[in-house]
């Protein structure tokens, strides 16, 4: 199984700035994604990175808003930007190079005040 | 469009009791995976288990296995001699296809009693 690091673990942060969460795997993989959950809520796909490409988003979501790169393919960068309080979740990296697994990094949990 | 349903919102099982966690999908793609998440109080996602929907038998791994009934279109999690440590939130979430992509069910919160 993949073994994924993502930092930060937990930020607070002022409104109107942005973070950048970065996700590293320990291997090379296909697809990488980005999840977002709200509290109390699941867990809600903002996008699929794949490498050489620009990464696709779900409906409500933007580039603007949650810029990504996906340099290599060990490695990618969540940004969320000009946040508000409602940004406040657990952002989490995930990892899928075969249909049987999906693995997740350990999460940021984002507060913003 | 896909679906996944989970409807215990929270459960309370018994020290050492069996427990077992509801979970429905909908889906016209014949080719699908079924997984399950534990997301304790820090918020990592564990993978616990995995049913394709061409698998002949039912998926177990250790304490955990998944009864997958296929007409009925569910993939109940059932957890053998619970822990206290297995007081956490559960998902259940479904991939279609090769898109690789999951989508989650709402989750179930299970307690665990000494």
């Amino acid at each position: 199984s993949a073994v994924i690091s993502q930092k930060p673990s937990r930020d607070i942060c002022q409104r109107g700035t942005s973070l950048t969460i970065q996700c590293q795997v320990d291997s090379q993989v296909t697809m990488m994604f980005w999840y977002r959950q709200q509290p109390g809520q699941s867990l809600t796909l903002i996008a699929t990175a794949n490498q050489g490409s620009e990464a696709t988003y779900e409906s409500g979501f933007v580039i603007d808003k949650f810029p990504i790169s996906r340099p290599n393919l060990t490695f990618s960068t969540l940004t969320v930007s000009n946040m508000s309080p409602e940004d406040s979740s657990i952002y989490l990296c995930s990892v899928s190079d075969k249909n049987t697994e999906a693995f997740f990094g350990q999460g940021t949990r984002l507060t913003v005040v | 469009a896909q679906k996944i349903t989970q409807t215990q919102p929270g459960m309370f099982v018994q020290e050492k009791e069996a427990v077992t966690l509801d979970c429905t999908y909908d889906t016209s793609d014949p080719s699908y995976g079924l997984f399950w998440y534990k997301q304790p109080s820090s918020g990592e996602m564990i993978f616990l288990i995995y049913q394709g929907s061409y698998d002949q038998q039912n998926a177990t791994e250790g304490r955990y296995s998944l009864n997958f009934q296929k007409a009925r279109k569910s993939a109940n999690l059932v957890i053998s001699a619970s822990q206290l440590g297995d007081s956490a939130m559960y998902f259940c979430a479904m991939r279609e296809g090769q898109g690789g992509k999951l989508i989650f069910g709402q989750g179930t919160e299970l307690s665990v009693k000494p």
